[in-house]
């Protein structure tokens, strides 16, 4: 069974640029999780998708949404990107929601400039 | 303040050496995860433990439970270079809306 993707791999945005970031998840999981890894403040929770539903959300600011399609991908967007969000992104999917076992895919590189 | 503390920072050890490392939190869980993450790659989920004292074993890897479910440990034998890598301890908030991580414990064992 094929694991969690994510695309791109990497990616070089300009301060002020929006960017869309894309996962697909495990084939039978419906739930899609989505975390913000960077040196600092090390691995943060972003939002979980449910059924096209977002079911939690973490502690940060509204230039960061998602949203889940009926296949189950899910698409990560940040508008106005500023230099602090260069990081990892990472996608995470499992079969239902809010349960332990969670599968990670490789991430997303994005650097702001 | 930060929900689930890890310990050590970070490790560097020789091959064949014993270690533990530890998470901890003030805070308690009905589950913990541990998780393990290589460069340039995704966590890895290890274990869950649920049960208070519960005791799991993978391979050379043991995890437990504290009692009390606010803590937990992770004891390698007889480390190997495949070990080296960031071990990371997670959880749900006690609210069930926030999935946290604790910071880490970077291992790398030299052989």
């Amino acid at each position: 069974k094929a694991g969690v993707t994510q695309t791109p791999r990497y990616l070089i945005k300009t301060r002020g640029q929006q960017v869309t970031l894309s996962c697909s998840p495990i084939s039978g999981h419906r739930s899609v999780s989505w975390y913000q890894q960077t040196p600092g403040q090390g691995l943060q929770f972003l939002f979980e998708y449910f059924s096209e539903t977002q079911r939690n959300k973490g502690n940060f600011p509204g230039r960061f949404s998602g949203r889940q399609f009926s296949n189950s991908r899910s698409e990560m967007n940040v508008s106005t990107l500023e230099l602090g969000d260069s990081a990892l992104y990472l996608c995470a999917s499992s079969l239902e929601a809010g349960v332990n076992e969670q599968y990670f895919g490789p991430g997303t590189r994005l650097t702001v400039t | 303040t930060q929900l689930l503390e890890q310990s050590p920072q970070f490790l560097s050890i020789q091959e064949g050496e014993n270690l533990t490392v530890y998470c901890n939190s003030s805070s308690v869980f009905s589950s913990l995860q541990w998780y393990r993450q290589e460069p340039g790659e995704g966590p890895v989920l290890l274990v869950t433990v649920v049960t208070g004292g519960e005791v799991k074993k993978l391979k050379r890897l043991t995890f437990q439970f504290g009692d009390a479910r606010k803590d937990s440990s992770l004891h390698i034998t007889a480390a190997q270079p495949g070990d080296t890598g960031l071990y990371l301890c997670a959880a749900w908030d006690n609210y069930g809306q926030n999935f946290v991580f604790g910071p880490g414990t970077r291992l790398s064992v030299l052989p």
